[in-house]
C-alpha cells in the first residue's frame, strides 16, 4: 500500500513563495514510472487541481495558477515538490500530493493520495 | 472555464440507494472518476473510467454514464458511507483536470 506524506511550511506570508514536498513509503517517486499531482482544498471548500508532472518530466498546470506554479521531482531525494509564488490569503488550503495515472484514452486520475498538509497564508 | 456540476447534498436512510449526479459538457468524451472523502480519513478513489471499481471498494458502489451526466450509485447505504463525494474528469482537450464541487452524503 503506497503511503504519501506531504511536508513543508504551515504558515507563509503574503507575497512569499509556498514550498511543499511529498515523499512516498516506497520508491515510486524516484522510479520514474509514475506521474504525480498536487491538489488543494481551501477550508470548507472543494478540491482544486494544481497540476501534474508526467513520468517524462513534462508538466501541466491549472491555467488559473500556471503563472505561479512549479512542480518538480527530485529523484535523488525521492521527493515531489511544489512551489507556488506570490501567495495571498486565497491560497490558504490543505495541499495534497497524489499518484496520477495518465493515459491518452483514460485521461488522468488519482489512485493514491497523501493525507494533506494545511498551509495558511497570513502576515 | 470548464465545470462539473454536482448537487451540494444528498440524504438517504440506511439500506436505501443513494444516487449522486455529475454533469458536464465534455463527459460524453472524457471518462469520469469518483472520490470519497471522509473527515480525518483521507481521500479514496471509488470509481474509475465511469464504472470500474478499484480493488477493495465494496460492490455497493457503482458508476454509470449517460450523455453529459455521470452517476455514482451506492446501493444499500451504510452509516460508514457518510462522506463527501467528488467527481473528476477532464476538459474536452483531455489535458486539464476538473473536479466537481462535491456532494455531501448524509445517512439519516
Amino acid at each position: 500500500q503506497l503511503q504519501l506524506q506531504e511536508s513543508g511550511s504551515g504558515l507563509v506570508k503574503p507575497s512569499q513563495t509556498l514550498s511543499l514536498t511529498c515523499a512516498d513509503s516506497g520508491a515510486s517517486i524516484s522510479s520514474g514510472g509514475y506521474s504525480w499531482s498536487w491538489i488543494r482544498q481551501p477550508p470548507g471548500k472543494g478540491l482544486e487541481w494544481i497540476g501534474y508532472i508526467y513520468h517524462s518530466g513534462s508538466t501541466y498546470y491549472n491555467p488559473s495558477l500556471k503563472s505561479r506554479v512549479t512542480i518538480s521531482v527530485d529523484r535523488s531525494k525521492k521527493q515531489l515538490s511544489l512551489k507556488l509564488s506570490s501567495v495571498t490569503a486565497a491560497d490558504t488550503a490543505v495541499y495534497y500530493c497524489a499518484r496520477t495515472i495518465i493515459t491518452m484514452l483514460q485521461g488522468a486520475y488519482f489512485d493514491y493520495w497523501g493525507q494533506g498538509t494545511l498551509v495558511a497564508v497570513s502576515s | 472555464s470548464y465545470e462539473l456540476t454536482q448537487p451540494p447534498s444528498v440524504s438517504v436512510s440506511p439500506g436505501q440507494t443513494a444516487r449522486i449526479t455529475c454533469s458536464g459538457d465534455a463527459l460524453p468524451k472524457q471518462y469520469a472518476y469518483w472520490y470519497q472523502q471522509k473527515s480525518g480519513q483521507g481521500t479514496v478513489l471509488v470509481i474509475y473510467k465511469d464504472s470500474e471499481r478499484p480493488s477493495g471498494i465494496p460492490e455497493r458502489f457503482s458508476g454509470s454514464s449517460s450523455g453529459t451526466t455521470v452517476t455514482l450509485t451506492i446501493s444499500g447505504v451504510q452509516a460508514e458511507d457518510e462522506a463527501d463525494y467528488y467527481c473528476q474528469s477532464a476538459d474536452s482537450s483531455g489535458t486539464y483536470v476538473v473536479f466537481g464541487g462535491g456532494t455531501r452524503l448524509t445517512v439519516l
